[in-house]
């Protein structure tokens, strides 16, 4: 079975700190992904990659930055913390098979609930 | 991506069939119809995805409509383990992982 695996479930951190989410993936996919999840809100895409170094914003990057150094790693940055990045994060990854770009589906971590006092 | 429409909440007595429908009128020739469920406090998990046929898997069944427009998701037998949050969402196919989730439907599965 795929794993995606979030560093932390649950993490609490003061306003202004910077805030490093990590997550690792074991099956060797290209592309990765950081959303949040908020009620009333779903899910809400900030940024992806699909290959080591690449990254795309997606649509709320703003307050966030990511890193890929590895392929197996997908870094998640909060520059500044702030109160209105309270949220669940959740990483996914994505295989593409036939080498066509197509993807196929989305296997995703537990998430971390990160509160922001 | 064209827009789906859920309702918001369902009941299934458990070892019954669930069968949630999904809207989306506004589908186009390329689209796919993806189905994904959350379980309370976990990330979301993938069931099926098809194009025009109907397509089964170990988890489910999905029946599109002959006219595309709409499509139902089939929990042949539902457990309590099945109670969650399932997501209808359309899009092309692409390599880009920007699924709209939407407010999906609220299954609760009752013994």
């Amino acid at each position: 079975d795929v794993k995606v695996t979030q560093s932390s479930r649950y993490l609490v951190k003061r306003t202004g700190e910077k805030v490093f989410l990590e997550c690792v993936q074991d099956m060797d996919h290209e592309n990765m992904f950081w959303y949040r999840q908020d009620p009333g809100l779903g899910l809400r895409l900030i940024y992806f990659s699909y290959d080591v170094k690449m990254k795309e914003k997606g649509d709320i990057p703003e307050g966030y930055s990511v890193s890929r150094e590895k392929k197996e790693r997908f870094s998640l940055i909060l520059e500044s913390a702030s109160t209105n990045q309270t949220s669940m994060y959740l990483c996914a990854s994505s295989f593409d098979p036939a080498g066509t770009g197509v993807m196929l589906r989305l296997f995703f971590g537990s998430g971390t609930q990160l509160s922001v006092l | 991506d064209a827009k789906t429409t859920q309702p918001p909440s369902m009941d299934c007595a458990e070892g019954r069939a669930a069968n949630l429908p999904c809207n989306h009128s506004t589908i186009s020739g390329n689209e796919y119809v993806y189905w994904y469920r959350q379980i309370h406090s976990q990330g979301p998990q993938y069931i099926i995805h098809g194009l025009k046929n109907n397509e089964t898997n170990e988890m489910a069944s999905l029946i599109i409509t002959e006219d595309r427009k709409s499509s139902t998701l089939i929990l042949p037998h539902a457990t309590l383990r099945d109670t969650a949050v399932y997501y209808c969402i359309v899009r092309v196919r692409s390599n880009t992982g920007k699924l709209i989730f939407g407010q999906g439907t609220t299954l609760q599965v009752k013994p």
